[in-house]
């Protein structure tokens, strides 16, 4: 079967960094996606990885090891604004996306 | 002006009408979505268009249609709406190249009487 998996819910402190991570099995791949959703909103996307690394934008970066079925968001210098869900998505072999459940992260003052 | 329109953004109605919900996009992708979001099952894809001659069912398809009627417009319709179609529709569109990310739209809240 195809799954993505996400924590549900994560918090953290303006200022901070925390890491969002994305576990996935899918019956094909052509590349991992991070969108960005505030509550009532619609997504947007962050960032995308099709090869293994780390990809840098700003206070955004992603990481993929495909061998593992692994990535993780990684957010800097946290701001009040950050506060949302973050969807993992995979880009299956059929040109499809799965979505994972998105975690919800607030961050504190 | 939005990219990617969805109408109308809110919609409350009784069970057994016929609704449908429009979007059109100004982007110039071949590729057209349709989502529904629910509170802890994330987007999970109603149907998907490659362009105006390609329909796919997606992963919920039963008891929802859909009408490509030009590159830029993708509506999605329920024939007779149930309760439990209560969600948050999103469309999406994606250019035609492999690896592009989705845009969406801002979605249309759906109740179900």
């Amino acid at each position: 079967g195809q799954n993505i998996d996400q924590p549900t819910e994560m918090t953290a402190t303006e200022g901070a960094i925390v890491q969002i991570n994305c576990t996935y099995q899918t019956s094909g791949f052509n590349g991992l996606f991070w969108y960005q959703q505030h509550a009532g909103e619609a997504p947007t996307f962050l960032s995308y990885n099709v090869l293994d690394g780390l990809e840098e934008k700003g206070r955004f970066s992603s990481f993929l090891s495909r061998s593992k079925g692994y990535s993780y968001l990684l957010l800097k210098e946290l701001q009040m604004k950050d506060s949302a869900s973050y969807l993992c998505a995979v880009e299956g072999g059929t040109y499809k996306y799965i979505f994972g459940t998105g975690t919800r992260l607030k961050v504190l003052a | 002006d939005a990219d990617v329109t969805q109408t109308p953004r809110n919609r409350i109605t009784k069970t057994g009408k016929r609704i449908m919900l429009e979007c059109s996009q100004t982007k110039g992708h071949d590729r057209m979505y349709w989502y529904r979001q629910d509170p802890g099952l994330g987007l999970r894809l109603i149907y998907y268009s490659f362009d105006v001659k390609d329909i796919n069912k997606g992963e919920i398809s039963d008891g929802y249609s859909v009408s490509r009627q030009a590159q830029a417009k993708f509506s999605l319709s329920l024939e007779s709406a149930i309760p439990n179609q209560t969600a948050l529709y999103f469309c999406a569109t994606s250019d035609g190249d492999t690896n592009q990310p989705q845009h969406f739209g801002d979605g249309t809240r759906l109740s179900i009487l």
